[in-house]
């Protein structure tokens, strides 16, 4: 059984949409997370939540927005799709980050913007 | 802020090779050290951590130990295979810090190994 599990794995669509991006994971932890990786590997998270709490939004514009509905699921909504919003983006969680504990990614999600 | 460096690659080996990837950090508290490895077309997985000077975390024969008088953690292992053709991520937890026990990830390192 896939721990974080993420949908769609790719995603490609046009300029000035708007995607959603859906995660779930099956593990029970407290914090989920989103990161963004850009087309030289570079990951950079964007939200981190703590049993529906938003506890960090780095500098992300606020075209981007998360959503969660319970602390399974973390989804995240992107409006007006800009071209350097292409990169794969991916979920994770985590038990207790304060006490290192490691966390769980999904697959990640290819979104292409033409 | 905190950050993670970590030597740039591609690294391209032959199997059997001795891997040395190395990470250096900058933390205002008391950081947990991780590596991340990344197969190809999937996500980020857990390959060892270690959370307090001169720990070693070790997993698959790979090891690093946490060495705070140089703030580095290089990844090593003695001998590579095909089977770890990967992208590495040196990345740190700073709890005392103003991460909150988010990671902070280095910018990657891909790691070859031809047969």
């Amino acid at each position: 059984d896939t721990a974080v599990s993420q949908t769609p794995k790719y995603l490609v669509t046009q300029m000035g949409n708007d995607k959603s991006i859906k995660c779930e994971q099956n593990l029970g932890h407290d914090t989920m997370y989103w990161y963004k990786q850009d087309s030289k590997k570079f990951l950079k998270i964007m939200f981190s939540y703590n049993n529906k709490e938003l506890i960090i939004n780095e500098t992300v514009p606020n075209r981007f927005s998360p959503k969660s509905p319970d602390k399974a699921h973390l989804n995240l909504h992107i409006n007006s799709l800009e071209l350097g919003d292409s990169a794969v983006y991916f979920c994770a969680s985590s038990q207790d980050p304060l006490r290192d504990q490691p966390q769980h990614f999904g697959d990640g999600t290819r979104l292409s913007i033409l | 802020g905190d950050s993670v460096t970590q030597m740039e690659g591609p690294v391209t080996l032959s199997e059997e090779a001795f891997l040395t990837i190395n990470c250096t950090y900058t933390a205002t508290g008391y950081p947990s050290l991780f590596w991340y490895v990344q197969y190809p077309g999937e996500g980020l997985q857990l390959l060892l951590k270690a959370t307090k000077a001169d720990d070693k975390g070790s997993n698959k024969g790979f090891e690093a130990t946490y060495r705070k008088e140089t703030t580095s953690f290089h990844l090593e292992k003695g001998s590579v295979q095909v089977s770890d053709s990967a992208v590495y991520f040196c990345a740190l937890s700073d709890r005392g810090g103003g991460s909150q026990g988010n990671l902070i990830f280095g910018k990657g390192t891909k790691l070859s190994v031809k047969p």
